[in-house]
């Protein structure tokens, strides 16, 4: 069953601008990921956040956490044409083998120069 | 820098031929998943390991099996391909635990079944 949900399913900005993206679950989770995924190849790791952090960053990435609203956002500052890609989150609850994640529908992304 | 290799990355399969698709990864870890990636429904598990000869079907067996003889390599097979299978395999691999690992993904393999 699918447990994370990304939202919007496209989004198409200009260089320069924020990018923000969501992503909803149903089920209490031990941590959340963010993946990349470039056209046509693998998912590459972005950012971490476990259940017990509320934000984290990493060079231009902001994460947040809600547990209490089971969702979190991606924003992505000053974007740049490579980030055109699709984004992923992924979700990884409790008692369950820590690779064994679930993986959403992703958010598209078009950044124009 | 942590790799997994999937052998082929475009292949072209009749109908009712058997299907390797082989991953190989070279950082040691025990779990390794095949994902089945279809425009509009994101990634789906179709089996995943998390040790030598051991298995756990995901959310997509159906049509598929698998085999890890080794622990650095992990292949998905189908036994009689159709072209409902055509799609784009990705093969992945983590470290075992609850304390939340980084997955790494090869670059797929994009299989047509004709």
């Amino acid at each position: 069953s699918q447990q994370g949900e990304e939202d919007p399913q496209a989004l198409s900005i200009q260089e320069g601008e924020n990018a923000t993206m969501n992503c909803s679950y149903k089920t209490s989770i031990n941590n959340l990921q963010w993946y990349r995924q470039n056209s046509g190849r693998g998912l590459v790791h972005l950012i971490l956040i476990r259940s017990n952090e509320r934000e984290k960053h990493s060079g231009r990435l902001r994460v947040t956490l809600d547990t209490s609203k089971k969702s979190s956002s991606l924003l992505i500052t000053a974007s740049r044409a490579a980030d055109t890609a699709s984004y992923f989150c992924a979700t990884t609850g409790y008692n369950t083998n820590a690779g064994k994640s679930t993986f959403g529908d992703g958010t598209t992304l078009t950044v124009k120069p | 820098d942590v790799k997994v290799t999937q052998s082929s990355r475009y292949l072209v399969k009749r109908t009712g031929e058997k299907v390797f698709l082989e991953c190989v990864q070279d950082m040691d870890h025990e779990n390794m998943f095949w994902y089945r990636q279809d425009p509009g429904l994101g990634l789906r598990l179709i089996y995943f390991s998390y040790d030598v000869k051991m298995k756990e079907k995901g959310d997509i067996p159906e049509g598929y099996s698998v085999s890890r003889e080794k622990k650095e390599r992990f292949s998905l097979i189908l036994e009689s391909a159709s072209t409902n299978q055509t799609s784009m395999y990705l093969c992945a691999s983590s470290l075992r635990g609850v304390s939340g690992n980084t997955i790494y993904f090869g670059e797929g393999s994009w299989l047509t079944v004709v």
